[in-house]
C-alpha cells in the first residue's frame, strides 16, 4: 500500500540537462516536502508547500525549483543540472493538524530518487 | 529555522545493550519531538514521538524523553537486536497548522553487534 510514490528511482542525466523529479501522494495530505539526503549531511530541505500553489524555500533551493498544481502532486525541477547535485532526493507529505490530533506532523515519504548527474 | 544537533553521529552496541541517541534543538517553541528510522537502502519511518505535554513515553523496547528546560529530547532503545541497526534521525517542530519548515538532525548511524 505504497502512499508516497515518486516517479522515478534511478536517474541518470548530463550536465545542463533539465530534470524533473514527480512525487504523489493519496493520503489527501496538504503538506509536501523535498529533501535531499546525501551521506554525512543528512537530510536537507530543499522546498516545502502547505497547499495547492504555494511553495516555501527551505534550506537549500539553490539550483532547484518546485510546482504543485494539484494537491497530490509535488514535482521538483532542476532547470539545468549539475554534478554537484548527483544526490539521493525523498519526497515526503504530512497532513495539517493540530496539536495532538491523529497523525498531525508525521510525514510519509516516498521511496526516493538517486538522480547522478555526469 | 530551528537548530538541530543530534549526537553522536555513529554508535556501535553488542546486541542486547543499550542505545541512546539525543538530540539538541534551539527553538523553544517547539512542541513536537519526532525519531524516524532509515534502514538501509529503505525511506524513513516514524518510530516514536513525544509532544511537549508528556516528558516520557515508551512502545516496547524504545522510548523518547524529553528535557524542554534544556531543549534536548533523546531515543533510548533497550535489549538492542541486529535489526535495529539503521540510522535515526530526530525533527523537533512547532505543531501547528500548516507546515513550517523542518529541519532533521544530521542522523546517527547505529550499529548492533550480533
Amino acid at each position: 500500500d505504497v502512499k508516497v510514490t515518486q516517479s522515478s528511482r534511478y536517474l541518470v542525466k548530463r550536465t545542463g540537462e533539465k530534470v524533473f523529479l514527480e512525487c504523489v501522494q493519496d493520503m489527501d495530505h496538504e503538506n509536501m516536502f523535498w529533501y535531499r539526503q546525501d551521506p554525512g549531511l543528512g537530510l536537507r530541505l530543499i522546498y516545502f508547500s502547505y497547499d495547492v500553489k504555494m511553495k516555501e524555500k527551505g534550506d537549500i533551493p539553490e539550483g532547484y525549483s518546485v510546482s504543485r498544481e494539484k494537491k497530490e502532486r509535488f514535482s521538483l525541477i532542476l532547470e539545468s543540472a549539475s554534478t554537484n547535485q548527483t544526490s539521493m532526493y525523498l519526497c515526503a507529505s504530512s497532513p495539517t493538524g493540530w496539536q495532538g490530533s491523529p497523525g498531525a506532523n508525521v510525514l510519509t515519504f516516498g521511496a526516493g530518487s538517486r538522480l547522478t548527474v555526469l | 529555522g530551528e537548530n538541530v544537533e543530534q549526537h553522536p553521529s555513529t554508535l556501535s552496541v553488542q546486541e542486547g545493550d543499550s542505545a541512546v541517541i539525543k538530540c539538541t534543538y534551539s527553538d523553544s517553541a517547539s512542541n513536537y519531538f519526532p525519531w524516524y528510522k532509515q534502514e538501509l537502502g529503505k525511506r524513513p519511518q516514524l518510530i516514536i514521538d513525544i509532544r511537549s505535554n508528556v516528558g516520557e513515553k515508551k512502545d516496547q523496547r524504545i522510548a523518547v524523553t524529553l528535557n524542554k528546560t534544556a531543549k534536548h529530547f533523546s531515543l533510548h532503545i533497550t535489549e538492542t537486536q541486529p535489526e535495529d541497526s539503521a540510522v535515526y534521525f530526530c525533527a523537533p517542530q512547532i505543531s501547528s497548522g500548516s507546515a513550517r519548515q523542518l529541519t532533521f538532525g544530521s542522523g546517527t548511524q547505529l550499529t548492533v553487534l550480533p
